[in-house]
């Protein structure tokens, strides 16, 4: 079946340092979203991106979708405490089985005050 | 902003029990989507319901089984539970499925928290 690859799936910084989580689909995706978890909590959406080469941005996140629209990032500039989470990408695909999100594995993400 | 509600947010069952789980889409959302997520693990889709009409069908279990109401409140329905079966289960509502491309965005509920003894 399809798969959303998402690496890295640990990653430890110093507040005030960046982080960029990746993930990558062997096959084109219609869509990518992105959700943050935090610990004992539910996935919360932060962003839908459709256009091939689209970039946005929300304060210090930045994201993108690849030009083939087969992988995504998601970079944090200096991380703050209140960063700590578990970051999804979740990709959607053409065809059968379309409404449904395919969620990558998560990148869990501690800063280190 | 009214949000996900999900019923119960915990619940304890023995194995070989039944379990039914509510979830109540956000008012206007016409969709409604059921995820599985164990301990350290990515959330599984396992079904969704357009309209009431199921949509999409994921890794779900033929113990499970789960339908819309006309009020598009949605019930997962659960049987013969195994130990395995312990996980937290979100749902999560949209406002039209559209067509693939198009913005749906998914919200999720707080999740309900099943334990198999």
């Amino acid at each position: 079946g399809q798969q959303v690859m998402q690496i890295p799936q640990y990653q430890h910084v110093q507040e005030g340092e960046d982080f960029t989580t990746y993930c990558n689909s062997s096959t084109t995706l219609s869509n990518i979203q992105w959700y943050k978890q935090r610990p004992g909590g539910h996935p919360v959406f932060l962003i839908q991106l459709v256009k091939s080469g689209e970039v946005k941005k929300q304060k210090r996140l930045t994201f993108q979708f690849g030009e083939a629209k087969k992988n995504s990032s998601l970079h944090i500039t200096a991380t703050q405490t209140t960063d700590v989470g578990t970051y999804f990408c979740a990709g959607r695909y053409s065809g059968a089985g379309s409404y449904q999100l395919t969620f990558g594995k998560g990148t869990k993400l501690s800063v280190i005050p | 902003a009214a949000g996900v509600i999900q019923s119960p947010r915990h619940l304890i069952k023995e194995k070989r029990e039944t379990a039914t789980l509510k979830c109540y889409p956000i008012p206007r959302h016409d969709t409604v989507y059921w995820y599985q997520q164990g301990p350290g693990q990515d959330p599984q889709f396992l079904i969704s319901f357009y309209e009431k009409m199921q949509s999409d069908k994921g890794s779900i279990p033929d113990r499970f089984s789960a339908q819309q109401f006309s009020d598009y409140h949605s019930e997962l329905n659960m049987s013969s539970l195994e130990l395995g079966d312990s996980a937290l289960y979100f749902c999560a509502s949209s406002l039209g499925q559209g067509l693939a491309g198009l913005a749906d965005t998914q919200y999720f509920g707080p999740g309900t928290r099943l334990t198999v003894l």
